[in-house]
Parts: structure tokens; C-alpha cells; sequence
């Protein structure tokens, strides 16, 4: 049974970058690809990007491009979604789930305030 | 992009009534098409994949149809849990867009 538990909430500054975990259990990341997708306040559920098996690469949005990087650390079975050049808009629940989307973590809030 | 318009925004039901959500993609995307329920707080849950196939240990009056560009979620007799909000999505061509939801109310 895959799980994905996510990192906790942040406070950031706009201009600022956050880096938000997820860690995979009961499988390893070498049988997963991942998924992020974000939810702004009372707003709809947008993807961010992840990894596309077809390619064996990572795609990502682009309203996100040059702004978001997704990695992966094997050793631990974490991925990551970092998110540079922080504006209030940016200010959103982040999800991780897997690219089948059928297992989803629990949700990271980010709120940028100054 | 494909963009996702998902039908209605909103409705008012009771319990043990029909529902109908409808889902339409702005080109062909043959059965490529997910729905899920969200409850406030919590993260999406995946019901349908592949326009019609139930996901494992959803209940069966949950139901998807479709192909192409139109697609419908249904619930056949609406029960007390099922007051959530639900999305459509996209995964056949990245960006892999979501349908702006539909919230079922009481």
C-alpha cells in the first residue's frame, strides 16, 4: 500500500523560493513516478507538472516553467517541489500524487505574506 | 492546452437522487479522462480512470461514461457522504488540465 506523506505548512515572503517534501512508503521510487498539483483558496485543482513515463522525463506546466523544479532522492524515496520567485498568487494547498493519481499526499500549505 | 469545461458549477440535490456531471474537452481525447471527489480539507480521491473503469473500493453507484470530447460522471442514488466537490481531468496530453469542478449541495 503506497502512502505519500508531505511536508509541513510554510510561510514565505514574496520573492522567496519553498521547498516542499514528499516521502514515498510501501514502494520504493523506483517504481513510482509523481505527480504535483496545487489548490489556490476556494479555487479549482491545477497540475503543476511531474514525471512522464512515456518520455522518462519531467514535464512541468507552463505557467510554472522556469519558476518550479521537481527532483527525486532514491536513497530516501522523497520527491521535492521547489518554487522560486514567490508571489501571493502562489499562495495554495501542494499536493503530490502519483502519476496514476490514484494515491495522493495529504496536502502542504504555502502562505506568502509579507 | 485541452481545456476541461465542466458542468454545472454547482446543484442542489437530495439524498437517493440521480446526479449527472457532465465534462467536455475542447479536442479528442479519446477515454483519457479521470473524476474525483473532494471533500473540504482533505485531498482529492480518484473514482473513475479511463472515462469508465471504477476505481478499486469506490462505491458502484459511481459511474463515468464517454470518449471522445463529452463525458458524464453519475451517481445513481446520492448519499449523505457524497456532498463533496468533484473534478474531471484530463491525462491524455500534458498539460494534464483539471475541469473548474463541481460542487454537489444539499
Amino acid at each position: 500500500q503506497v502512502q505519500l506523506v508531505q511536508s509541513g505548512a510554510e510561510v514565505k515572503k514574496p520573492g522567496a523560493s519553498v521547498k516542499v517534501s514528499c516521502k514515498v512508503s510501501g514502494y520504493t521510487l523506483t517504481e513510482l513516478s509523481m505527480q504535483w498539483v496545487r489548490q489556490a483558496p476556494g479555487k479549482g485543482l491545477e497540475w503543476m507538472g511531474g514525471f512522464d513515463p512515456e518520455d522518462g522525463d519531467t514535464i512541468y506546466a507552463q505557467k510554472f516553467q522556469g519558476r518550479v523544479t521537481m527532483t527525486e532522492d532514491t536513497s530516501t524515496d522523497t520527491v521535492y517541489m521547489e518554487l522560486s520567485r514567490l508571489t501571493y498568487e502562489d499562495t495554495a494547498v501542494y499536493y503530490c500524487a502519483t502519476v496514476s493519481m490514484d494515491v495522493w499526499g495529504q496536502g502542504t500549505t504555502v502562505t506568502v505574506s509579507s | 492546452d485541452i481545456q476541461m469545461t465542466q458542468s454545472p458549477s454547482s446543484l442542489s440535490a437530495s439524498v437517493g437522487d440521480r446526479v449527472t456531471i457532465t465534462c467536455r474537452a475542447s479536442q479528442s481525447i479519446s477515454n483519457y479522462l479521470n473524476w474525483y471527489q473532494q471533500k473540504p480539507g482533505k485531498a482529492p480521491k480518484l473514482l473513475i480512470y479511463a472515462a469508465s473503469s471504477l476505481e478499486s473500493g469506490v462505491p458502484s453507484r459511481f459511474s463515468g461514461s464517454g470518449s471522445g470530447t463529452d463525458f458524464t460522471l453519475t451517481i445513481s442514488s446520492l448519499q449523505p457522504e457524497d456532498f463533496a466537490s468533484y473534478y474531471c481531468q484530463q491525462n491524455y496530453d500534458p498539460p494534464l488540465t483539471f475541469g473548474g469542478g463541481t460542487k454537489v449541495e444539499i
